[in-house]
């Protein structure tokens, strides 16, 4: 069964340090995001792609977060400098673009980023 | 602006022991309500979705159905690996990013 696929799964980093996350949506898939989660709360939307476009970004810090998706199939999320208040969990999801699907999103293992 | 609100924040039940969470949503035009389950340090898992008002759809134990303010998910005879953290999420006609309400932390006791 084919799956969204995030590296790596795991990073601890100290502030002030940059770091990098890495998702493959799944082959066929078109629209990709990149959510945030934090502890005990539903993911929020940082970054949508439509292939290589970025289609919402609004809620992206972009002092610090960039996103980019330069061939339209795999994407990285960066953040530079890392704050405290980073920590949490990095969810990447895709979906399929066609009609008339309603674009159900299937989302990969996340990334959990421990900021010291 | 989307506002999705679950209750209970976390439910105890015995196994066997019926019951339902609720999912209640204010969107400008809903395109979809979906219900996925997230374990614990894993991403969520898709569930269901929901189009329009008094559609049902069922995947073992459980149910979800929808209203034009509300969802419930019910969970019939629960087993002890039912137990998950329940995310209900909107979307907006004309956008394709969801809306995530905070969850319901499900815990089943054998």
């Amino acid at each position: 069964e084919a799956e969204v696929a995030q590296s790596p799964r795991y990073k601890i980093t100290e502030k002030s340090q940059a770091v990098a996350f890495w998702c493959d949506p799944i082959s066929g898939h078109a629209t990709l995001y990149w959510y945030r989660q934090i502890l005990g709360q539903g993911p929020e939307l940082l970054v949508q792609f439509q292939d290589e476009s970025v289609v919402d970004d609004s809620q992206l810090p972009k002092d610090r977060f960039s996103a980019e998706r330069l061939k339209g199939v795999d994407s990285t999320l960066k953040i530079q400098p890392a704050e405290l208040g980073d920590s949490a969990m990095y969810l990447c999801a895709s979906s399929w673009s066609g009609s008339p699907s309603y674009n159900e999103q299937f989302f990969g293992p996340g990334t959990r980023l421990t900021v010291l | 602006e989307d506002q999705v609100t679950q209750s209970p924040e976390a439910l105890r039940l015995q196994e066997g022991e019926s019951s339902s969470l609720n999912c209640s949503y204010t969107v400008s035009g809903l395109r979809g309500l979906f219900w996925y389950r997230q374990d614990p340090g894993k991403g969520p898992e898709f569930l269901f979705t929901l189009y329009s008002a008094g559609e049902e759809k069922e995947k073992e134990r459980l149910k979800a159905t929808l209203t034009k303010k509300e969802s419930f998910l019910h969970i019939t005879a629960p087993k002890p690996e039912d137990s998950a953290t329940y995310l209900c999420a909107v979307q907006e006609a004309g956008r394709r990013a969801l809306t995530f309400g905070s969850g319901t932390r499900l815990q089943v006791q054998p």
